[in-house]
């Protein structure tokens, strides 16, 4: 595997279930990232994580946990979610960088669906 | 409040000619600017970046410029071909600790027509 995948790529989940989404990087990157992209929107940052610290949490309802076990892996865990939660997820990585500059690598994303 | 602005929603070009895609940007402590682009089913892939420090930059057929007087960069991508039909989204990052965090423009939609 190369570059960034993420698993599932689709996932349809009823509100009342528990899912989590994968996420691993095969690049050396030390810095990983969820974004969420709705409809006609642009992507929103969730979660930063650099050297698996949490550096970053923009104000994301906690029905969305995530968790880095190492600089490769990153899942989001889902509980509870609302229909408006669903969205294409994004993780992407890079190496960290003190302010500004560098290019985040994206994975392809998992297409969730709420019901 | 959307800090990163693309205004044009799509745009549609004939093979050959020049794609010119606009971004505009209200906070000032951006000092680094990206264009992506995403095909449907994919992930946005890195094309080209800027520092704040230049006006311009160049890699083949692309070239972003950044005006930071007026808070506006644009792609251009000359000449264009139908394989850059796809999504374009700029992003800009900056501002002290943000470790790398980028901030979206919501995508201008390439067509370019053989």
């Amino acid at each position: 595997e190369t570059g960034v995948t993420q698993t599932p790529r689709h996932l349809v989940m009823g509100m009342t279930n528990k899912k989590s989404l994968k996420c691993e990087q095969h690049l050396g990157h030390n810095a990983m990232y969820w974004y969420k992209q709705s409809a006609k929107k642009p992507l929103e940052l969730m979660f930063v994580y650099n050297f698996k610290e949490q550096t970053e949490n923009n104000s994301v309802p906690s029905r969305f946990s995530p968790e880095c076990p190492n600089s490769s892996h990153l899942f989001l865990h889902l509980h509870t979610l609302q229909p408006e939660d669903s969205a294409l997820y994004l993780c992407a990585s890079s190496q960290v960088v003190a302010s500004g500059g560098g290019e985040q690598f994206f994975g392809p994303g998992t297409r969730l669906t709420v019901l | 409040d959307q800090q990163v602005k693309q205004n044009s929603p799509s745009l549609s070009v004939q093979e050959g000619r020049i794609s010119i895609l606009n971004c505009d940007y209200t906070n000032s402590m951006f000092d680094y600017f990206l264009w992506y682009k995403k095909y449907p089913a994919e992930g946005p892939t890195f094309l080209i970046s800027i520092s704040s420090i230049k006006d311009k930059n160049e890699d083949g057929r692309f070239t972003v410029f950044l005006n930071k007087s007026a808070k506006h960069l644009s792609l251009h991508i000359v000449p264009s071909q139908p394989g850059d039909s796809a999504v374009y989204f700029c992003a800009a990052s900056g501002g002290g600790t943000s470790y790398g965090k980028l901030t979206f423009g919501q995508g201008t939609i390439l067509t370019v027509h053989p």
